[in-house]
């Protein structure tokens, strides 16, 4: 079956603008993270979505929002862009069956100047 | 945050060597998984090991977990250049917290 598909692969913003990331997650997973991933932070949770309902948020400020739709894709939005805030952001999707791993897509790169 | 602290930071070893990895945690965990990284693109899934575990096998990986320590370790046996990447540990808490990851490791078979 396919994977986590994230669009799109590269973006370039500027400082100020917004930008709306996209994340398909594996038909039949209803629950979505998202990961920021930085240099100096490493990988950090942002947050994590389950039949369209936020269920924890990482310590973001509120700049960093996200969604999710009936079908289960997500998107995340962060507002007023700051140079901060270029990084590898990654989604992941896990079924139901509990505990069980988490699968990736490739990530959107984002890069604000 | 990061809870997890891997160790060590990078190691280069020769192929058909075997490379251990190290992670340690800090809070009580449902279960802790390995995570691998190729060149900054997404992470796949290699184990996973739940806490009431304390060893567990998938092909030339295997992984211990001491939750009395709060420390696991990962074992690549018979390294291959294709296993050159960054390693990661990710403790679940079980909840909806998503994953904590660890700074990695980065790996290097030379041939």
């Amino acid at each position: 079956k396919a994977g986590v598909t994230q669009t799109p692969r590269y973006l370039i913003k500027t400082r100020g603008q917004q930008v709306t990331l996209s994340c398909s997650p594996i038909s039949g997973h209803r629950s979505v993270s998202w990961y920021q991933q930085t240099p100096g932070q490493g990988l950090q949770f942002l947050f994590e979505y389950f039949s369209e309902t936020q269920r924890n948020k990482g310590n973001f400020p509120g700049r960093f929002s996200g969604r999710q739709f009936s079908n289960s894709r997500s998107e995340m939005n962060v507002s007023t862009l700051e140079l901060g805030d270029s990084a590898l952001y990654l989604c992941a999707s896990r079924g139901d069956r509990r505990p069980g791993g988490y699968t990736f897509g490739s990530g959107t790169r984002l890069t604000v100047v | 945050s990061q809870q997890g602290e891997e160790d060590p930071q990078a190691l280069s070893i020769q192929e058909g060597e075997n490379a251990t990895m190290n992670c340690s945690y800090k809070t009580s965990i449902n279960n802790l998984q390995w995570y691998r990284q190729n060149s900054g693109r997404g992470l796949v899934h290699l184990i996973l090991i739940r806490s009431n575990e304390r060893e567990k096998h998938s092909g030339r990986l295997r992984v211990t977990l001491d939750t009395s320590k709060k420390s696991s370790s990962l074992l690549i046996t018979a390294s291959r250049a294709a296993d050159t990447a960054s390693y990661f540990c990710a403790t679940d808490g079980g909840g909806a917290d998503g994953l904590t990851f660890g700074k990695g490791t980065h790996l290097i078979i030379q041939p």
